[in-house]
């Protein structure tokens, strides 16, 4: 079972419009949280990084949160742009070593 | 510079051919990582390099075969390749293995066909 659940699988939104997208991992113990963007056919760009005392933190149109205790950690994109479109990817370190990915969450955004 | 150079792009390999993929980075970073990705699908590990020693292989057959020459190379020798792999190859680099939880710079991929 893969320790890096996200949701959706895949989302179409509308240029302008918010969104969400959800990871809750159960990757012990925790070392922190990144959130990477793949666009088609190209290598993952990192977003944004959580660690264990951080609750929200921002990157222009990009917020991700983090609760600790429920183990979930969201990514939400304000006033999405065509340049949105990629697919959006969880990854959790656990201790020094292991990274674990999730399957990620398909985002277009449609004008 | 922030960049992974990979090259080639695009490859096109026989069952039969004997290729190779190649990594560059001068960030100065001393791990490197080969991953591969299918269609919808997350990276999944290959091989990780720390200090130009390999220190993981996730059990990957023999037919792929890594090099690191140096700090800054990584090579990915390919062998008689079979057509279930062809799929996106990434490099990544990050600072140093040792402190965990690293940032990846990934390369823009090699996208390989085996036919």
């Amino acid at each position: 079972k893969n320790q890096v659940e996200q949701s959706p699988q895949s989302l179409i939104i509308l240029e302008g419009k918010n969104c969400t997208l959800q990871c809750n991992y159960t990757v012990s113990p925790f070392s922190n949280l990144r959130w990477y963007k793949q666009d088609t056919g190209r290598g993952p760009v990192s977003l944004t990084i959580m660690t264990f005392s951080e609750n929200t933190k921002s990157n222009g149109r990009y917020t991700a949160t983090l609760d600790a205790d429920t183990k979930q950690s969201s990514l939400h994109i304000t006033a999405s742009q065509l340049s949105d479109s990629a697919s959006y990817i969880c990854v959790v370190s656990a201790g020094t070593n292991d990274m674990r990915f999730g399957a990620g969450t398909r985002l277009t955004v449609k004008p | 510079d922030t960049e992974v150079t990979q090259t080639p792009k695009h490859l096109v390999m026989g069952m039969t051919n004997k290729k190779s993929l190649k990594c560059e980075q001068h960030m100065g970073h001393r791990a490197m990582y080969w991953y591969k990705q299918k269609a919808k699908k997350p990276p999944e590990l290959m091989f990780v390099y720390s200090y130009e020693k390999l220190s993981i292989n996730e059990s990957v057959p023999s037919r792929f075969s890594p090099e690191c020459p140096n700090s800054s190379l990584l090579n990915l020798h390919l062998h008689a390749l079979q057509p279930e792999d062809s799929a996106l190859y990434l490099c990544a680099s990050s600072q140093d293995r040792r402190q965990g939880g690293e940032k990846l710079f990934f390369g823009s991929g090699t996208q390989l066909s085996v036919l």
